[in-house]
């Protein structure tokens, strides 16, 4: 156990509507981090959140948007859901706001788009 | 764009085998590197990281892995594996500064009793 979770752990939805992600970082660590799975694109950097603000981008759709609240949780929301979206969604935190700083990462909600 | 390549796909060794998995990046300033691994239904954690220094890194449960720079590769080692350490590993790349992580596609370790 990391001391990361995420809620739910699995998710299924139709196309076009919106969910929600959520993520526990472990107590103490200020950054989390979202990234995607996909059986094609593989794992895959979205976005990064220290201590309530945005700290970097990766390859995160305009569709995707997340934010971390004062209590450290994050969330990251996916709308106007296609299939491709389909994957598993993993959250990771850590310590500090650089890599340098061991990231603990969740077990992942698997999101199925039909 | 910054890249990494793990060329082996799936790997099949009976226990005591020796293990090497490749991992090759493509970026050319310096960089970041990281092994981490999946055990079935668990979730991802750090092996074994390179940031500076002695570019033989030691990791947990006995794997190692050396940074070759003029080679772009960071490849992982196990002089000899055990049916515990069936489990899909992935390198990941950042270069020196950034907060982008980027993973390879991984490689799927079976170990046979």
């Amino acid at each position: 156990d990391s001391g990361v979770t995420q809620t739910p752990k699995h998710l299924i939805t139709a196309t076009g509507q919106r969910v929600t992600l959520r993520c526990s970082p472990r107590s103490g660590d200020l950054s989390v981090y979202w990234y995607q799975q996909s059986l094609d694109q593989g794992l895959q950097f979205l976005i990064q959140y220290y201590n309530g603000e945005e700290r970097a981008k990766g390859n995160i759709l305009e569709r995707f948007s997340a934010q971390q609240f004062p209590d450290l949780h994050s969330e990251l929301n996916l709308s106007s859901l296609e299939l491709g979206d389909s994957a598993l969604y993993f959250c990771a935190s850590s310590e500090g706001d650089s890599p340098s700083y061991e990231q603990y990462f969740g077990p992942g909600t698997r999101l199925t788009v039909t | 764009a910054q890249s990494v390549s793990q060329h082996n796909h799936h790997v099949i060794l009976s226990e005591a085998a020796s293990l090497e998995l490749g991992c090759n990046y493509s970026y050319g300033g310096t960089v970041n590197l990281f092994w981490y691994v999946q055990y079935p239904g668990q979730h991802l954690q750090l092996l074994l990281k390179y940031f500076s220094g002695d570019p033989l890194v030691k990791g947990i449960k006995g794997f190692e892995a050396e940074f070759i720079k003029s080679k772009f590769s960071f490849n992982l080692r196990k002089p000899s594996v055990q049916w515990s350490d069936t489990a899909e590993y992935f390198c990941a790349v950042i270069r020196t500064g950034a907060n982008n992580l980027f993973f390879g596609t991984g490689t799927r370790l079976t170990v046979i009793p």
